[in-house]
């Protein structure tokens, strides 16, 4: 079945800094890729996505870029601010379905 | 539009116990999942329902745990009988197609003692 490996599992940065978390996935008939972001004692709230016909897609401090040949694709926040603090999920369609699979999260943590 | 509405948003019970969590899904949304999310195990999908029709249970953990759709706009995801190891923040989402963006509800924090 499909499987999604999200790295890494903790991230510091220093505001300002930019952060890049990347995950990989094993199923190559996937076609959708979003990114998750969960504040502590919230709940996940999507923060952009992208199809598999689009090779990168941004939305202000915000990029991700997908690269299907190699099955991975990455979260970039650039200009870091101590509010992009929280938890970062990715996750993967699998085909002809309508689940998602899951990362097992990024704690992205921005120092002042 | 006020979301997905979880009810309760917080349960402590007792081993042995039935718990019953609610769910009500954004209007025209045809897509509802199920989620459990510990530290341990991160974000696992139950069971989603497309149409009011379950799809997909594979992520049941066992027979304690059975979901049922109604109609478009209320679900059930019932424990019986409840253990610790249930102790966990359980999501309900809904979406409009597949694959499409999935809009979580506050989640409801089950606690069994």
């Amino acid at each position: 079945g499909e499987n999604v490996e999200q790295h890494p599992s903790t991230l510091s940065v220093q505001e300002g800094d930019s952060a890049v978390i990347k995950c990989t996935y094993s199923d190559s008939a996937s076609n959708y890729f979003p990114w998750y972001k969960q504040e502590l004692g919230k709940r996940p709230q999507l923060i952009i996505d992208i199809r598999s016909n689009v090779g990168e897609k941004k939305d202000q401090r915000i990029a991700v870029t997908l690269n299907k040949t190699a099955k991975h694709f990455s979260l970039h926040i650039t200009e870091t601010q101590p509010e992009d603090s929280a938890v970062y999920f990715c996750a993967a369609s699998m085909s002809n379905t309508g689940k998602l699979i899951f990362g097992q999260g990024t704690t992205l943590q921005v120092k002042p | 539009d006020a979301g997905v509405i979880q009810s309760p948003r917080h349960e402590v019970t007792e081993m042995g116990q039935e718990v019953t969590l609610r769910c009500k899904p954004i209007s025209g949304h045809d897509y509802l999942f199920w989620y459990r999310q510990t530290m341990m195990r991160g974000l696992e999908l139950l069971i989603y329902f497309n149409n009011n029709v379950p799809i997909d249970d594979s992520g049941m953990p066992e027979d304690r745990f059975s979901a049922k759709m109604p109609n478009a706009s209320f679900s059930t995801l019932k424990i019986q009988p409840s253990e610790p190891r249930d102790s966990a923040v359980y999501f309900c989402a809904s979406s409009t197609g597949t694959p499409d963006t999935q809009y979580f509800g506050p989640g409801t924090r089950l606690t069994v003692l």
